[in-house]
């Protein structure tokens, strides 16, 4: 079946712009994560979502991060005011649920000039 | 202290060999234990969960041990393509969510 998808896969932007990074589940998993992984280094959590509703956003690097879903299925990750720091792939994740298995989007490499 | 430590690497070993690692995790409420794999500019992909009893996936083993809080993996008669950085993975049963280690580098060479 289709796994996990993310879109746009590349995105290249000038400081100071919005972004708006999206995921798509894996079809019927409530569980949806977003993690930020920086060059060489560990994934970052940022929020999950249980359904609709996101019980943990402590993972956020600041109040320029939003996250929504809608349906239980796609998730919007937006940067308002990028800066270069931002620069990172987002990966995303979905599972069955929050106890289950975790699999991963392909993610989205996001450069901030 | 990192909720999930693991040793950076990289382990250089030639083909056919046995190399092994560990992690050690340090929340005691830790369910479920996962090694992930993840190659170069690609997304983490599940290679095995982790069971109490240890268990066993063709050329690799995993082991838990909870008393001392640590996750090991080892892979025999590596092959080229077992180049990659594998990643330590903990849910915990308090919050759901999964810590990650930074990774251990292994390269395999001809």
């Amino acid at each position: 079946g289709a796994g996990v998808s993310q879109s746009p896969s590349n995105k290249v932007t000038e400081k100071g712009k919005d972004v708006e990074l999206r995921c798509d589940p894996i079809s019927g998993h409530t569980a949806l994560y977003w993690y930020r992984q920086r060059l060489g280094q560990g994934l970052e959590f940022l929020i999950y979502f249980q359904g609709n509703s996101a019980p943990d956003k402590s993972g956020l690097p600041s109040d320029r991060f939003s996250a929504e879903r809608t349906g239980e299925s796609v998730s919007t990750l937006t940067i308002q005011r990028t800066q270069q720091e931002d620069s990172a792939v987002y990966l995303c994740a979905s599972s069955r649920t929050v106890q289950e298995t975790q699999y991963f989007g392909p993610g989205t490499r996001l450069l901030v000039l | 202290r990192k909720e999930v430590e693991q040793d950076p690497g990289p382990f250089n070993v030639p083909e056919g060999a046995t190399v092994a690692f560990n992690c050690t995790y340090s929340n005691s409420a830790s369910q479920s234990f996962f090694w992930y794999r993840q190659d170069c500019r690609k997304e983490p992909k599940l290679l095995m969960s982790v069971y109490s009893s240890g268990n066993e996936d063709g050329r690799f083993t995993a082991q838990l041990n909870r008393a001392s809080q640590y996750i090991s993996l080892l892979i025999r008669d590596s092959k080229l393509s077992d180049s990659a950085t594998y990643l330590c993975v903990v849910l915990s049963s308090n919050d759901y969510k999964l810590s990650f280690g930074a990774g251990t580098t292994v390269t395999v060479r001809a």
